[in-house]
């Protein structure tokens, strides 16, 4: 079955650190460009980051610094680690698979149901 | 940054009927423009992309149109499982953004 499914949310201190991780089957892993999106409670989707099939990764600039995206095509998974955590980064965060067009970026054709992160003391 | 917005914020429709649901780019956005459904509980799924053009295996009762700033999803006749939150992404700009989302509900 194509897939994928996140782990490793939970609640976690302002200034904290934790690690998502994201294990994908049912299609070539290491053919596509991976993402990571996330939602806080009763707000919309954002993007917060991507890493290409090479390994080079994108963010927007609200999260740069702060997040960082990798991946193992052995294990076919990807992970997020976030540091120096915020109440704002409070959300369920999606993994999901990018498609990119020529002359713009992507659009995602497989998504996670999500994993929780809770920021708060 | 484009900014997307979405309207109405929640379409209440009877099972049967068409739902129109709208979605608008801040500036141009060329038909770089993606609908997804969510459903409580359930991972986001791809309706359309490049505008106009349904993803694998949806019914042919979703529609996508529009290019530039002005974009429609419509579902011809809604089904029971159709109702769900709708989002709309572009993606010819850097960054990626969403819409914030129309509800389709039962009237």
């Amino acid at each position: 079955e194509v897939q994928l499914v996140e782990s490793g949310g939970g609640l976690a201190q302002p200034g904290g650190s934790l690690r998502l991780s994201c294990a994908a089957s049912g299609f070539t892993f290491s053919s596509y460009d991976m993402h990571w999106v996330r939602q806080p409670p009763g707000k919309g989707l954002e993007w917060v980051s991507a890493i290409g099939t090479g390994g080079d990764p994108y963010y927007p600039g609200s999260v740069k610094g702060r997040f960082t995206i990798s991946r193992d095509n052995a294990k076919t998974s990807l992970y997020l680690q976030v540091n120096s955590l915020r109440a704002a980064d409070t959300a369920v965060y999606y993994c999901a698979r990018g498609r990119v067009v020529i002359g713009g970026n992507w659009y995602f054709d497989l998504w996670g149901r999500g994993t929780l992160v809770t920021v708060s003391s | 940054e484009i900014v997307m917005t979405q309207s109405p914020a929640t379409l209440s429709v009877s099972p049967g009927e068409r739902a129109t649901l709208s979605c608008r780019a801040s500036q141009s956005v060329s038909s770089n423009l993606a609908w997804y459904q969510q459903k409580p509980g359930q991972a986001h799924r791809l309706i359309i992309s490049g505008a106009s053009t349904r993803a694998t295996g949806i019914a042919a009762r979703f529609s996508g149109s529009g290019s530039g700033t002005e974009f429609t999803l419509t579902i011809s006749s809604l089904q029971s499982e159709d109702f769900a939150f709708y989002y709309c992404q572009q993606y010819n700009d850097w960054p990626i953004t969403f819409g914030p989302g129309t509800k389709v509900e039962v009237k």
